[in-house]
């Protein structure tokens, strides 16, 4: 069993609307949640952390984690072509190390 | 506050020659972290050092692989001997003492023709 999974899509969402990105983990001891995004060719950029159960907003981004069930999902409001990207979830575990997911990729149509 | 900045951006290396990466933390950062990822892929975590201490190699190759990151200057990920298989893109990242969100650098296209 992967540690941390994605649906590595491609994911498809008119421009507008909600993207919903979806993570489980399989270490019960983690304690930190990020959500990376990353454009071809770039390296990631951090855009959201949730370390607690329940929602965080920042803008048209809310980072969801339910630690219960063990996932943690993105939630893009008023999609925009330029969110087109891959979204990576990362899980830090019990140690120090942070658990990459391979990372879903989102498409915008506009 | 400059980012975690990483050179060369590109680098071509021939078959069998040596590969030098090089990777300056954000300020204030004293962890360390490098990624392989080869193109449509995902990130591979390869090493994990603060400084003058390599914490987690278990993701580096055996052999011609090797990091470091001394008390000055910029960590170092050193690949000896290329092949065309080490091709890809190396991430360094870097967080601050409490081990929480990491920051990417731009990252070093190897190319080994």
């Amino acid at each position: 069993q992967k540690e941390v999974e994605q649906n590595s899509g491609p994911l498809s969402v008119p421009e507008g609307a909600i993207a919903s990105l979806n993570c489980t983990y399989s270490d019960r001891g983690s304690q930190s949640f990020f959500w990376y995004r990353q454009y071809s060719g770039k390296s990631p950029e951090l855009i959201m952390s949730i370390y607690s159960n329940g929602d965080k907003e920042d803008g048209r981004f809310t980072a969801q984690l339910n630690k219960a069930s063990q996932y943690v999902s993105l939630l893009i409001r008023d999609s925009q072509p330029s969110d087109s990207a891959t979204y990576l979830c990362a899980v830090n575990n019990s140690n120090y190390q942070l658990i990459w997911g391979a990372g879903t990729k989102l498409i915008i149509k506009p | 506050n400059a980012g975690v900045m990483q050179n060369p951006r590109h680098l071509v290396r021939r078959r069998g020659q040596e590969a030098r990466l090089r990777c300056s933390p954000m300020k204030g950062h004293s962890h360390v972290y490098w990624y392989r990822q080869l193109p449509e892929e995902g990130l591979k975590f390869m090493v994990y050092l603060q400084k003058e201490n390599i914490i987690d190699e278990s993701g580096m190759p055996k052999e011609r692989f090797s990091a470091e990151f001394p008390k000055e200057g910029p960590s170092i990920l050193r690949i000896q001997q290329v092949v065309r298989g080490d091709s890809a893109a190396y991430f360094c990242a870097s967080s601050p003492q409490d081990l929480r969100e990491q920051y990417f650098g731009p990252g070093t296209r190897l190319t080994v023709t």
